[in-house]
């Protein structure tokens, strides 16, 4: 697609359930970075993948976080056993290879509430 | 820890004038340095950005300076218009990684 794409959205979850988040990177990027921002704060790092290697989850904030990228493209965040301090907005970047001065674009976000 | 602060949260200017936003680090490690703009409901799209070798990048009503050794950067925006009225958000990257650290961004408002 022309840019990157996100859904759902919005998302409003009660507390305990799991949630999906995907994305869909702009096609033939091999980079692709999950981020989120809580409310008044800055975005903060949660993963990131680079082609077949092994991804960076170094940001993930505990082991209810966990993603996933299929085939290289698509993308899955999933929060299991959401919590009140997992609402956030959840967004996916992606760039043309590693970074090197390229510029990483960002899709609108998912909007994630728990209840 | 915040490694990139923004210390102020908003900022008003007339359209027209200069606006300055400004960003403070603190790893001397970070090698490459960026702004975000974001409007609401919007994700954050890339403005300019500066690597450290550098202490100046311009493209077209956008500057930015880099202060090495203050560890400080910043934003100049000349004139203002009032589509410049959005988040703004610093970002830096060091060698090592790959992952962008943000500020918490600044709000800038230009009135006509």
């Amino acid at each position: 697609g022309a840019g990157v794409s996100q859904s759902p959205s919005n998302k409003v979850t009660e507390k305990g359930k799991d949630v999906e988040l995907r994305c869909d990177p702009i096609s033939g990027h091999t980079a692709l970075y999950w981020y989120r921002q809580s409310l008044g704060q800055g975005l903060e790092f949660l993963i990131y993948f680079q082609g077949n290697s092994a991804p960076d989850k170094s940001g993930l904030p505990s082991d209810r976080f966990s993603a996933e990228r299929t085939g290289g493209s698509v993308s899955t965040l999933t929060i299991q056993r959401t919590q009140q301090e997992d609402s956030a907005v959840y967004l996916c970047a992606s760039s043309a290879g590693g970074f090197s001065g390229n510029t990483i674009y960002f899709g609108e976000g998912s909007w994630l509430t728990v209840v | 820890d915040q490694q990139v602060k923004q210390n102020s949260p908003s900022l008003s200017v007339q359209e027209g004038r200069i606006s300055i936003l400004n960003c403070d680090y603190t790893n001397s490690m970070f090698d490459y340095f960026l702004w975000y703009k974001k409007y609401p409901a919007e994700g954050p799209t890339f403005l300019i950005s500066i690597s450290s070798i550098k202490d100046k990048n311009e493209d077209g009503r956008f500057t930015v300076f880099l202060n090495k050794s203050a560890k400080h950067l910043s934003l100049h925006i000349v004139p203002s218009q009032p589509g410049d009225s959005a988040v703004y958000f610093c970002a830096a990257k060091s060698p090592s990684g790959y992952a962008l650290n943000f500020g918490k961004g600044t709000s800038l408002l230009v009135t006509p």
